[in-house]
């Protein structure tokens, strides 16, 4: 079955730096795009950025262009999220989410990531 | 950018009753660019509705989506103890591509 699998999160300091990654299974992971999206606590959806499934293309929300950067390894069915000069207000869970179409179709479970000193 | 707008914050329903939720959007979206998605505590959200109108792979036919330009609508004909969660709607824009409206919380009565 498909699942998509996050890892990386836990907690940063300010002004540091964290890689998120996703793990793609049961179904053809180089054929999709990839999200990522966020959630703050008690908070609703945030999106982050897109890759294309080739990975030549990337889209970035404005609240994280220049600091956030994604990747993808197809030859793994990884994703990844690197993340720099974190804030307190970058503290979420982050999800990886499968693009199909226009719309991201399939969510994995999200990991959290804490920023604070 | 678009802003989407979900209304109501909170609808308050017993189990067999109609759902009504509304989306609307600051500026005349495609339809096919608009999705609505449920999530319940503690899970990842999962698509429902795409296109506007098409359910998702898997998604009860109590679960319909309307609308065009700027309002939409996501209703669930019957509620089920299931259904009750927060739901969103989603468009896919210029910059950001994606948005998603604040969320409608269905809590049980």
């Amino acid at each position: 079955q498909v699942q998509l699998v996050e890892s990386g999160g836990g907690l940063a300091q300010p002004g540091r730096s964290l890689r998120l990654t996703c793990s793609g299974s049961g179904f053809n992971f180089s054929n999709h795009a990839f999200h990522w999206v966020r959630q703050a606590p008690g908070k609703g959806l945030e999106w982050m950025t897109v890759i294309s499934s080739d990975g030549s293309n990337r889209n970035y929300a404005d609240t994280v262009k220049g600091r956030f950067t994604v990747a993808r390894d197809n030859s793994k069915n990884t994703l990844h999220l690197h993340m720099n000069s974190l804030r307190t207000e970058d503290t979420a869970v982050y999800y990886c989410a499968r693009g199909w179409g226009l719309v991201p179709d399939f969510w994995g479970q999200g990991t959290l990531v804490t920023v604070s000193s | 950018e678009i802003v989407l707008t979900q209304s109501p914050g909170t609808l308050s329903l017993s189990p067999g009753e109609r759902a009504t939720l509304s989306c609307r959007a600051s500026q005349s979206v495609i339809s096919s660019y608009l999705a609505w998605y449920q999530q319940k505590p503690g899970q990842a959200p999962r698509l429902l509705i795409y296109g506007a109108s098409s359910r998702a792979t898997g998604i009860p036919d109590r679960f319909s989506g309307s609308g065009s330009g700027t309002d939409f609508t996501l209703t669930i004909s019957r509620l089920e103890p299931a259904d009750f969660a927060v739901y969103y709607c989603q468009v896919y824009g210029n910059s950001p591509l994606i948005t998603f409206g604040g969320g409608t919380k269905v809590e049980m009565k």
